[in-house]
C-alpha cells in the first residue's frame, strides 16, 4: 500500500513565524504535492515536484516555498505565516508510469494548520 | 481549460438508502482520467476509483457503482445500501493531458441510523 505520511495533523503558529510541512512517502514515486482545501474552495494546488530538485508553481504559489532535496521527501515553507494562510494542508504523491494523466495521486492525512 | 462541478453540496440519507452523487465535467483533451476520492472525518483522501476517457463501462465494487457516460461528460458515483460509515465527503476529480488534477468542490454526505 502507498503511504504518505505528514509531520503533523494539528500545528498552530504566530503571524510571521516562519512554518515547515513536511511529508514524506514510502513508494519511489516521482512526482509529490501540496494542497491546500479550504470550505467552499475545495483543493487547490500550491506547489508539485515531478523530481528531486524540480518544483512547479501550481494555481496558487503565491506566499509559500517548497523544497525537495530527497525523492521521498516533499516540503512546503510559509517564510512568514499570515491569517489567511490557516487551512487545511495536503500533501499527495503519484507514480510517473510514462503518461501524466494516468496517474492515480496517493494522499496523506493533512495538517491542519492554524496562524494566530 | 478543465472544469469538475458536483451540483450536490450536501445529501442527508438515511441508512440503508441508495444515494447518487453527481459528477459533470468539461475538457477540451480527448484523453483523461476520471477519479473519486473519499475524505472522511479524519481528513485523509481516500482513493476510490480510476477511469479512463476511452472506457465507458460501468464499474462496481461491493456497494459502489460508477456510471461513466461521455454524451453527457458524466461520472457518477451511487452506493447502494448505505452504512453511517460511508459518511463523509467525496471528491470528483479530472486530469487531462497536463499535470494538473481538477477536483470538484465536493459532496457532503451523511447518513444517518
Amino acid at each position: 500500500d502507498v503511504k504518505v505520511t505528514q509531520s503533523s495533523r494539528y500545528l498552530v503558529k504566530r503571524t510571521g513565524e516562519k512554518v515547515f510541512l513536511e511529508c514524506v512517502q514510502d513508494m519511489d514515486h516521482e512526482n509529490m504535492f501540496w494542497y491546500r482545501q479550504d470550505p467552499g474552495l475545495g483543493l487547490r494546488l500550491i506547489y508539485f515536484s515531478y523530481d528531486v530538485k524540480m518544483k512547479e508553481k501550481g494555481d496558487i504559489p503565491e506566499g509559500y516555498s517548497v523544497s525537495r532535496e530527497k525523492k521521498e521527501r516533499f516540503s512546503l515553507i510559509l517564510e512568514s505565516a499570515s491569517t489567511n494562510q490557516t487551512s487545511m494542508y495536503l500533501c499527495a504523491s503519484s507514480l510517473w508510469n510514462g503518461a501524466v494523466y494516468q496517474e492515480t495521486q496517493y494522499f496523506g492525512p493533512g495538517t491542519r494548520l492554524l496562524v494566530l | 481549460a478543465q472544469k469538475v462541478t458536483q451540483a450536490q453540496t450536501e445529501i442527508s440519507v438515511v441508512e440503508k438508502e441508495d444515494v447518487t452523487l453527481d459528477c459533470v465535467y468539461e475538457t477540451r483533451d480527448t484523453t483523461y482520467y476520471l477519479f473519486w476520492y473519499k475524505q472522511p472525518p479524519s481528513g485523509e483522501l481516500v482513493f476510490l476509483i480510476r477511469r479512463n476517457s476511452f472506457d465507458e463501462q460501468n464499474e462496481i465494487s461491493g456497494r459502489y457503482s460508477w456510471n461513466f457516460q461521455k454524451s453527457t461528460s458524466s461520472f457518477n458515483f451511487t452506493i447502494t445500501a448505505s452504512q453511517v460509515v460511508d459518511s463523509a465527503v467525496y471528491f470528483c476529480a479530472l486530469r487531462g493531458s497536463n499535470y494538473k488534477l481538477t477536483f470538484g468542490k465536493g459532496t457532503l454526505l451523511t447518513v444517518n441510523p
